[in-house]
Order: C-alpha cells, then sequence, then structure tokens
C-alpha cells in the first residue's frame, strides 16, 4: 500500500522561503505513469493545486504560484520536495503531497502539513 | 484557468436521503472530471474518476454522470459516515481546477 508522509517547518517567516519534502513508501517514485503533486488548502476553504513532477523531472506549476515554486525530486531517498519563496500570509495553509495517477486521478494522498506564515 | 462552479455550497438530508450535486464548468471539458470526498482534517479522498467511473472499493451508492460543461454527483441513501465535503476536480488541462466544495451533513 503506497503511503505519503509531508514534513517540513510549520512555521515560516514572511519573506522567507517555505521547503517541505514527501516521503513515499510502499513503492518506489520511480515505477508507474505516476505524477507526484503538491496541494493546498488555506483553513475552511478549497483546494489549490500548486505543481507536480514527474520522475524523468519534468515539472509543471500553477501559473499563479509559477514564479514562487519550485518541486523536485530525489528517487535515491523515494522523496519529493516542494519550495515556495517569498512568502506571505496568504500562503498559510495545509500541504498535501499527492500521487496522481496518469497524470490526473489523485489517488493516495499524504495527511497534510499545516504551515503558517507568521513573524 | 477554467473554472468550476458547484451547488448547493452545502446542504442537510436524511439518513437514507438521495443527495445531488452538480458542478459546472467555464467551459468544455468532456469528460475529464473527477470528484473527491474531504472528511473534517482529512486528505481528499478520490471516489470518482472520468465523470463516471467508480474508484475501487468505493460504496456503489456513489455515482457520477455529465460531460461537457454539466456534471451531477449522487449519493443514493446518505449514510452517517458520508458527511463530508464533495469536490470536483477538472482536468482537461492545466492547471487542474477545484470546485469551490459542497459541505453535506445529516439533518
Amino acid at each position: 500500500q503506497v503511503q505519503l508522509q509531508e514534513s517540513g517547518p510549520g512555521l515560516v517567516k514572511p519573506s522567507q522561503t517555505l521547503s517541505l519534502t514527501c516521503t513515499v513508501s510502499g513503492g518506489s517514485i520511480s515505477s508507474g505513469s505516476y505524477y507526484w503533486s503538491w496541494i493546498r488548502q488555506p483553513a475552511g476553504k478549497g483546494l489549490e493545486w500548486i505543481g507536480r513532477i514527474y520522475t524523468s523531472g519534468s515539472t509543471n506549476y500553477n501559473p499563479s504560484l509559477k514564479s514562487r515554486v519550485t518541486i523536485s525530486v530525489d528517487t535515491s531517498k523515494n522523496q519529493f520536495s516542494l519550495k515556495l519563496s517569498s512568502v506571505t500570509a496568504a500562503d498559510t495553509a495545509v500541504y498535501y503531497c499527492a500521487r496522481a495517477f496518469s497524470g490526473w486521478y489523485y489517488d493516495y494522498w499524504g495527511q497534510g502539513t499545516l504551515v503558517t506564515v507568521s513573524s | 484557468d477554467i473554472q468550476m462552479t458547484q451547488s448547493p455550497s452545502s446542504l442537510s438530508a436524511s439518513v437514507g436521503d438521495r443527495v445531488t450535486i452538480t458542478c459546472q464548468a467555464s467551459q468544455d471539458i468532456s469528460n475529464y472530471l473527477n470528484w473527491y470526498q474531504q472528511k473534517p482534517g482529512k486528505a481528499p479522498k478520490l471516489l470518482i474518476y472520468d465523470a463516471s467511473n467508480l474508484e475501487t472499493g468505493v460504496p456503489s451508492r456513489f455515482s457520477g454522470s455529465g460531460s461537457g460543461t454539466d456534471f451531477t454527483f449522487t449519493i443514493n441513501s446518505l449514510q452517517p459516515e458520508d458527511i463530508a465535503t464533495y469536490y470536483c476536480q477538472q482536468y482537461d488541462n492545466l492547471p487542474p481546477v477545484f470546485g469551490p466544495g459542497t459541505k453535506v451533513d445529516i439533518k
């Protein structure tokens, strides 16, 4: 059974860079037709897609965040990571990592991690 | 970006009722639509993919239909464990966009 687990600081100061890692267990991040994605959800609000990476390293980002987002993959550690720069309070949210089967069906999710942007 | 709307934003129904949620896309997305269930404090769970296909292990009381711009999600015989927020998600093109959600609770 595939499992995903987010990790990283729960508190980030404004203007700094948010960094999260998603560790995948129960299967190789390199196998299959999967995209590995980040999705966030501000408290009480809906879901916002941040971006995705294929194991080849190919990435796609949400245009609304593209200038601040970097997603990378480390196949040796079975992990992928998110960096979001120049954060503000508007970036406070629960951040989920997820597997997208065939690029589009989010069939496995991490439990989510709350990141608060505050000084 | 394609915009997604859902209605109603919330609803209250009795156990055993049939519940219907609609999702509308701002342009034709064929059948490139998924439905998710999110319970409080939990990650979303994929229920329906390609507008009408039931994900493995999901109870058959859940169903979806539609194509183009108008889609419907139905729970036949609402159960107490179905209390959740339901989201549609288009994937006709990038970025994938989720609808604003419909909160379902028990009357």
